[in-house]
Parts: structure tokens; C-alpha cells; sequence
């Protein structure tokens, strides 16, 4: 699976975009973008995935760059709720049968300061 | 509601003894996987199970065992042979749809004096 590269930690003013980045250059091409977060003492949850095209939904959106080697993962208005680890994963989408393996990283610690 | 549970929250046990954390989900999820959380770390692979009566050794298994006798439950035995048994222990599902996600417990954080 590749690896990918976060900032250890970020801050992010409440109610502004909270831009998280991931460096993925080793991503070969049956590889999703995946991210997740965790916040402090609970299981990780998962946010969204995409393979090339830029995606949203309800938590947040993810920008992937044309060559697949980096993303960023966006919350369009932090709250404090959104402090937590975030990790960016790849893996192969895996259909029915088939075992996802998911390597999580140390993420990106994101505080959201009032 | 669905979902995965973990019992108990927080585990104490004595060095030497096996203690077995539990996993249950209501999700009708084939798939289900044990990790391991040190303080500060990523989550590392002990065992994972894509269907009933069947599992396989992650990154981490020595010292731990696993069975998967219904679909709903995956208990973890962290035996006497696992040196550093202190850590938070996270249960996940997955579907064998096309949805990617993995969904995961509330943790179980074990300490071992």
C-alpha cells in the first residue's frame, strides 16, 4: 500500500475552513484516498473517499490533485467538535470478498481554537 | 440502533492472566477486525475475519488469539504471551457491499499491572 505524508498538527479558528493536506506520491492507480478521524479516546470515523475526482459530502470535501499524488481534505466551518486526529489513507477499493487493509498513519491532530 | 459495541470501556487485569475483550455488531457486517492503539500511534492489525469460521493474522498477532463462531461477534484473547498488553483496543466491521468504510467501536483500553 503506499504511505502518505500529514503534518503532525494544525489549528483552525472556529467557523473558518479547516484545510488539512495528505502527500501520497507513491499511489498507484487502484488506490482510493481515504479519511478518517478519531477523536480523543473513541474509534475512528470514517469522512470520505475518492479515487480522482474531487468529492463532498455532508462532513466535508476532498480535493485530489490531477496526478493523485496529494489531496486535501476540507471542513468548510470548523467547530470545536471537529478537534480530533485526522488520518489520510489509501488502499485498494476492495468489492465484495475482498479484504481492505488499512494502514492508519499518526494523522494530523486538528485543533479548532474559538 | 446499529452499530458496533465494545464492553467493557476500560479493563484491568493483573500480568500473567488471559482476558478476552468483546465485539459485537448488529450491521450484518461479514467482514471484522481487531486493532491495537498505542498513546501518540496509528492503529496497528492484530486479526481480522471476512466470514463466519474464518480469520487472519494481521501485523501484530503474537500473543493474541481470535474466533469468529457468529457473524455478529469477534472476541479478542489477549493472552498471557502478549509482552506489552497495555494499550486501547479498537473492534471494526465492514460490509462486503460495495461500501468502502469501515466502522468502529468505542474502544476497550486495557491495562495490565
Amino acid at each position: 500500500d503506499a504511505k502518505t505524508t500529514q503534518p503532525p498538527s494544525m489549528d483552525c479558528a472556529e467557523g473558518r475552513a479547516a484545510n488539512l493536506p495528505c502527500n501520497h506520491s507513491t499511489i498507484s492507480g487502484n488506490e482510493y484516498v481515504y479519511w478518517y478521524r478519531q477523536i480523543h479516546s473513541q474509534g475512528p470515523q470514517y469522512i470520505i473517499h475518492g479515487l480522482k475526482n474531487n468529492e463532498t459530502n455532508e462532513m466535508a470535501s476532498l480535493i485530489i490533485t490531477e496526478d493523485r499524488k496529494s489531496s486535501t481534505l476540507i471542513l468548510p466551518h470548523a467547530t470545536l467538535r471537529d478537534t480530533a486526529v485526522y488520518y489520510c489513507i489509501v488502499s485498494p477499493y476492495m468489492n465484495s470478498g475482498g479484504y481492505q487493509k488499512v494502514t492508519f498513519g499518526t494523522g494530523t491532530k486538528l485543533q479548532v481554537i474559538p | 440502533d446499529g452499530g458496533i459495541t465494545q464492553s467493557p470501556k476500560y479493563l484491568f487485569r493483573k500480568e500473567g492472566q488471559n482476558v478476552t475483550l468483546s465485539c459485537e455488531q448488529n450491521l450484518n457486517h461479514d467482514a471484522m477486525y481487531w486493532y491495537r492503539q498505542d498513546p501518540g500511534q496509528g492503529l496497528r492489525l492484530i486479526y481480522y475475519s471476512q466470514i463466519v469460521n474464518d480469520f487472519q493474522k494481521g501485523d501484530i498477532a503474537e500473543g493474541y488469539s481470535v474466533s469468529r463462531e457468529k457473524k455478529e461477534s469477534f472476541p479478542l484473547t489477549v493472552t498471557s504471551a502478549q509482552k506489552n498488553p497495555t494499550a486501547f483496543y479498537l473492534c471494526a466491521s465492514r460490509s462486503s457491499g460495495l461500501s468502502p468504510e469501515q466502522y468502529f467501536g468505542p474502544g476497550t483500553r486495557l491495562t495490565v499491572t
